[in-house]
């Protein structure tokens, strides 16, 4: 069945450094991608998605990366700040864009 | 509303107890989805809806579990005779399209069964 993983369960940086978070995904039939961020009591926040006919997209002060040849998705959080601090998840979707996520990493920001 | 809308927001209950959840989704929201999400997990697909179709249920854990959403609105999550194992976070998700892209998520209702 499908596994979406995340290589680091916990990503710790200072404030102002660039954040790269990992997930890697095992369905190859996958074509779109999400981003989540949640904080502590609330429900994921969407950041960004990509489709699969796309290899990166940008946002403000995130981008998104997608490498289909390796299954492989990463999260880059430009110039972090405290309140980037969450757990984020990646997820994916095919067909019916049903979202199945990963376990999550939790990003620590130090001021 | 402005965004996803649970209710309650906690609720405690007792093991063989009933239990409903409730989700009002983003005004004209066609999809909506129910996922459970446990301590230091991600959140776990349980059912879909698109307007008042039930397309998708294989998430659900066992025949406990009943969602209903009939007027392609307000959805509802049941959970009969309750155990400790369903214990979670339920949270639900409403997207504009038929296809759930950039699906928004309410708080959550933190069920715990005692």
């Amino acid at each position: 069945g499908e596994s979406v993983g995340l290589h680091l369960p916990t990503l710790s940086v200072q404030e102002g450094d660039n954040s790269i978070i990992n997930c890697a995904y095992s369905n190859s039939a996958s074509d779109y991608f999400i981003w989540y961020k949640q904080e502590s009591g609330k429900g994921p926040q969407f950041i960004i998605d990509i489709r699969s006919n796309m290899d990166k997209r940008q946002g403000q002060r995130v981008t998104v990366l997608l490498n289909k040849t390796v299954k492989h998705l990463s999260l880059q959080i430009a110039a972090t700040q405290p309140g980037d601090s969450a757990v984020y998840f990646c997820a994916t979707s095919w067909g019916s864009y049903i979202p199945t996520f990963g376990r999550g990493t939790s990003l620590i920001v130090h001021p | 509303g402005a965004g996803v809308s649970q209710s309650p927001r906690y609720k405690v209950a007792k093991r063989g107890q009933d239990v409903a959840l409730r989700c009002d989704p983003i005004s004209g929201h066609v999809s909506l989805f129910w996922y459970q999400q446990a301590l230091g997990q991600g959140p776990e697909f349980l059912t879909y809806f698109q307007n008042e179709a039930q397309l998708d249920k294989s998430g659900l854990p066992s025949d406990r579990f009943f969602a209903e959403r009939p007027e392609g609105s307000v959805s509802t999550l049941k959970i009969q005779r309750t155990q400790q194992e369903d214990s979670a976070v339920y949270l639900c998700a409403s997207s504009s399209d038929r296809v759930g892209t950039e699906a928004f998520f309410g708080q959550g209702t933190r069920l715990t069964v005692v």
